[in-house]
C-alpha cells in the first residue's frame, strides 16, 4: 500500500521542548516537503529537500529544522526558538520539485 | 502575498445541484495549477490539475476551467454529493514552490 505516512496523528508538547514530527513515503519521490498550516488558513512552506542529504528552507523556517538521511525520510523537528508552534503540519513529496505534490495525514502540534 | 486566491471563503450546495469554486491568481508566469480537497483533520487530497497550455480539463465529475486573460480558475463540481462537503484550495506551482490560497470551504445541503 503506497502512499506517504506521518506520526503521530496528535503530539502535546510542554514549552522550551523540542519534538520531531516523523514523515515517511514509499512512493520513491525524490522531493519532499514540511508544510504548516493554521486554522481557516492555506498552507505556509517550512522546508523542503530535492534529493537525499539536502534540504532547503521555505517560507517559515524560523524555530525548525530537518534532515534527509534517507530516501523515504523527511523527519522535522520543532525547536523551542518556534515561538508559536501550535498547528496542523503537513509532510508532501513529489517525483521532482516541479510535480505535482501529494500529502500525508497531517501531525496536530498542541503547545501546552 | 500570496500569488492565489478564493473569492468565496464558504459556499452552501444543494446535494444534487453543480457547484462552482472560484479562484484568482496574481503571477502571469505561473504555469501549472491544481485544485485539492480538504476533509477536516486531514491532508489536501489531490483533485485535478491542469497546465496552462490548456483551458479546460475534465476529471470524474470535476472540470477545471483556466482563463489566463484574466488570471482566474475555477473548479466545478457536478451532481454535487455530501461527500463533497470539504475545504478546497486551489495551488498554482512554480518551481518547487506550491503557493496557496486560504480555501474554499463547500457544504452540502441535503
Amino acid at each position: 500500500d503506497g502512499g506517504i505516512t506521518q506520526s503521530p496523528k496528535y503530539l502535546f508538547r510542554k514549552e522550551g521542548q523540542n519534538v520531531t514530527l516523523s514523515c515517511e513515503q514509499n512512493l520513491n519521490h525524490d522531493a519532499m516537503y514540511w508544510y504548516r498550516q493554521d486554522p481557516g488558513q492555506g498552507l505556509r512552506l517550512i522546508y523542503y529537500s530535492q534529493i537525499v542529504n539536502d534540504f532547503q528552507k521555505g517560507d517559515i523556517a524560523e524555530g525548525y529544522s530537518v534532515s534527509r538521511e534517507k530516501k523515504e525520510s523527511f523527519p522535522l523537528t520543532v525547536t523551542s526558538a518556534q515561538k508559536n508552534p501550535t498547528a496542523f503540519y503537513l509532510c508532501a513529496s513529489s517525483t521532482t520539485t516541479g510535480g505535482t505534490q501529494y500529502f500525508g495525514p497531517g501531525t496536530r502540534l498542541t503547545v501546552l | 502575498g500570496e500569488s492565489v486566491g478564493l473569492h468565496l471563503p464558504t459556499l452552501s450546495v444543494q446535494e444534487g445541484d453543480n457547484s462552482i469554486i472560484n479562484c484568482a491568481y496574481s503571477n502571469s508566469a505561473s504555469d501549472y495549477f491544481i485544485w485539492y480537497k480538504q476533509e477536516s483533520g486531514k491532508g489536501p487530497q489531490f483533485i485535478i490539475d491542469i497546465r496552462s497550455n490548456m483551458d479546460k480539463r475534465q476529471g470524474q465529475r470535476v472540470t477545471v476551467l483556466l482563463n489566463k486573460t484574466v488570471k482566474h480558475l475555477s473548479l466545478q463540481i457536478a451532481a454535487t454529493q455530501p461527500g463533497d462537503s470539504a475545504v478546497y484550495f486551489c495551488a498554482d506551482l512554480n518551481d518547487y514552490k506550491l503557493s496557496f490560497g486560504a480555501g474554499t470551504t463547500v457544504t452540502v445541503r441535503a
